[in-house]
């Protein structure tokens, strides 16, 4: 089975400081990795993935996570965020699907990131 | 509408009264899942349905719980006997593809149920 451990339950940084939310995951057998995020009052949004491939994704918002595969983790990371950055985010994983597996994700238990001026 | 949409966005029940949450996926979407998120934590997954066939409900707490999707469209969570453990934001995602495919998974906004 699955699981994802987020190691940092709140964030606190500056804003135009750099940040990194920390996710590990475990599992036997290879997965694919997300990170949602969740505005104030607002559903769960996909921010990237990493299905296969180049190791190092990147969202349209500056964000970007690497897939390191020895250490089992997926850091999201920021070189210099904002306050609109300022929300909960939430890392995933499902297994590819192949005998049965339905893909279903399974998240972690979230980072609140608080961006102050 | 362009999202998901749930229904209602805030309910407030007594202990042992039922209740019923709606879900409104994207037109189109094949793949409806429910997830539970109490607070403080991350979605747990419930079950999930495939058009009209509900093909994992291994997520479901209790038999208290009974989601359905009669018509491969509009989805309801149904809660009976509601218990204080039951307090929590229900959330409703869909997908346009079968289940495993790696498009991107769109959530509404969830229902908070409190449970006096």
């Amino acid at each position: 089975a699955q699981s994802v451990t987020q190691l940092d339950s709140q964030v606190p940084v500056f804003e135009e400081a750099p940040v990194e939310l920390r996710c590990n995951y475990s599992s036997s057998v290879s997965v694919y990795l997300f990170w949602y995020v969740q505005y104030p009052n607002q559903g769960l949004q996909l921010l990237l993935k990493y299905l296969s491939g180049s190791t190092l994704v990147e969202s349209i918002n500056g964000f970007e996570a690497e897939f390191n595969k020895s250490q089992t983790s997926f850091h999201l990371r920021k070189p210099s965020v904002h306050i609109s950055d300022t929300a909960e985010y939430f890392c995933a994983v499902t297994r590819p699907l192949y005998g049965g597996s339905q893909g279903n994700l399974i998240f972690g238990k979230g980072t609140k990131l608080s961006v102050k001026p | 509408g362009a999202g998901v949409s749930q229904s209602p966005r805030y309910k407030v029940a007594k202990r042992g009264q039922d209740v019923a949450l709606r879900c409104d996926p994207i037109s189109g979407h094949v793949s409806l899942f429910w997830y539970q998120q109490a607070l403080g934590q991350g979605p747990e997954f419930l079950t999930y349905f495939q058009n009209e066939a509900q093909l994992d409900k291994s997520g479901l707490p209790s038999d208290r719980f009974f989601a359905e999707r009669p018509e491969g469209s509009v989805s309801t969570l149904k809660i009976q006997r509601t218990q204080q453990e039951d307090s929590a934001v229900y959330l409703c995602a869909s997908k346009f593809e079968r289940v495993g495919g790696t498009g991107e998974l769109f959530f509404g906004e969830g229902s908070r149920l409190t449970v006096l």
